[in-house]
């Protein structure tokens, strides 16, 4: 069965240091993994995926993960944060086993607070 | 590029009552899938549908129904809504298998009293 444990509720860093958001995972096969970001009463928008290709994983807004499988991890990372990057980040499992259907487990969610 | 569309975004409901969530993808996606968002919780799958005729349950189905009947449209029904059901709801559409893109709705807020 596949799980996702996103290790911080909440995360709160300054204008221009870097953000880290950590996300491990459990899946029975090759998973593939993704981070969504919502912000405020807004849908969900997809910032990167991984699914078996070069670990080091570039997304939208200079998000980028890597995928570490001896660590079941795939952290998220951005050098410098914005105010613009506060919002709620899930981390995605996939389980590519699946012939049919394309099933997500959702970690529980990030809060990132971006403080001026 | 309407992509994925929902409706209602916003919804009180009485205790009982039945209603439905209406999702439209224009994307010709055979995935789709609805999902309830409660505080703390992550998105958990309610529904989902490989294609038109063909539907299944998620992990959170008791409540709700629905039915595929043609590859764009996927409504979600209550039908009698409790207020443990108050939660936001997100449609989602994608092309078949794991690690293709999912696209989500805006969402809609529903309010059971």
């Amino acid at each position: 069965a596949q799980s996702v444990t996103q290790l911080d509720s909440h995360v709160s860093v300054s204008e221009g240091t870097p953000v880290l958001l950590r996300c491990n995972y459990s899946s029975s096969y090759s998973p593939s993994l993704f981070w969504y970001v919502q912000h405020p009463n807004k849908g969900l928008q997809l910032l990167l995926k991984y699914t078996s290709a070069a670990t080091l994983v570039k997304g939208i807004n200079g998000f980028e993960a890597e995928f570490k499988k001896s660590e079941t991890s795939f952290h998220l990372t951005k050098p410098s944060a914005h105010m613009s990057d506060a919002a709620e980040y899930f981390c995605v499992v996939s389980d590519r086993s699946m012939e049919y259907g394309n099933k997500l487990v959702f970690g529980a969610g990030t809060i990132l607070r971006v403080k001026s | 590029n309407a992509g994925v569309t929902q409706t209602p975004k916003f919804q009180v409901l009485k205790t009982g009552q039945s209603m439905t969530l209406q999702c439209a993808q224009d994307m010709n996606h055979e995935y789709m899938s609805w999902y309830r968002q409660d505080p703390g919780m992550g998105l958990r799958l309610i529904h989902y549908s490989v294609g038109a005729g063909i539907t299944d349950q998620g992990e959170v189905p008791n409540g709700y129904n629905v039915s595929r009947s043609t590859t764009e449209d996927f409504p979600l029904r209550l039908l009698s809504a409790a207020p443990s059901q108050t939660s936001v709801y997100f449609c989602a559409s994608s092309f078949q298998g794991s690690g293709n893109t999912i696209y989500f709705g805006e969402g809609s807020w529903l309010t059971v009293v």
